[in-house]
């Protein structure tokens, strides 16, 4: 398997334009995560989702985030308007958690967000 | 609420030398403890896992970890570490159904 994909590696745009990131989980897992990464906060839960469904978005900063998954290889985080106070690292993470599941969350490379 | 805390920001070893990270926690219930390591510029990979059982607890690379209950404490251990091993590590915890709370890390640097 490829791994959890995440696009772009990179993003570099100005306040106010809006962003969208992109995941693929990896095949067969029914759990996605969205994490914001930045030297302040560190690791923080945005959101996640089960079987496509959301969970828990309590991690999502404001209105202008949002996070949808039409289907279970396909996840989207948009931010619009965006702000300078976004730049992050944004990972996504997913999990299988049936029969021989191993509980381990496994993280794409990340999406690299600056805002000017 | 759940949370972990990683006292130490940033360690400093020499290569060949033990090395120990410390993980604190902070959970009502037997917590479902993780360790994760991230290289530069890369994802976070799984390097050992604790929920229940034998509280020393063997992971990829080399690392151990012990969990403490008396001590609500979740470190890492290494006898001997390699330059490569140079990089961010975080300790996290379970807060229900799967989501994970981490530590804010521990940058290690080795020197040779």
């Amino acid at each position: 398997d490829a791994g959890v994909i995440q696009s772009p590696r990179h993003e570099v745009t100005e306040m106010g334009q809006e962003v969208t990131l992109r995941c693929k989980p990896i095949s067969g897992h029914d759990y996605l995560f969205w994490y914001r990464q930045t030297m302040m906060r560190g690791l923080e839960l945005l959101i996640y989702f089960n079987n496509n469904v959301p969970i828990d978005d309590s991690g999502m900063p404001e209105d202008r985030f949002s996070a949808k998954m039409p289907n279970a290889s396909f996840s989207t985080l948009k931010i619009q308007p965006s702000e300078p106070r976004d730049s992050a690292v944004y990972f996504c993470a997913s999990t299988y958690t049936g029969l021989r599941s191993t509980d381990t969350q496994y993280f794409g490379p990340g999406t690299r967000l600056t805002v000017l | 609420a759940q949370s972990v805390t990683q006292p130490d920001i940033h360690i400093t070893v020499s290569e060949g030398a033990s090395l120990e990270l410390r993980c604190n926690y902070s959970y009502g219930a037997t917590p479902y403890l993780f360790w994760y390591v991230q290289s530069p510029g890369q994802g976070l990979q799984l390097l050992l896992k604790y929920f229940s059982g034998d509280t020393l607890v063997q992971g990829i690379k080399g690392f151990e970890a012990e969990f403490k209950r008396s001590q609500s404490s979740f470190n890492l251990r290494k006898p001997s570490v390699h330059w490569s091993d140079a990089a961010e590590y975080f300790c996290a915890v379970y807060t229900g159904r799967r989501a994970l709370t981490f530590g804010s890390g521990t940058r290690l640097q080795v020197q040779p």
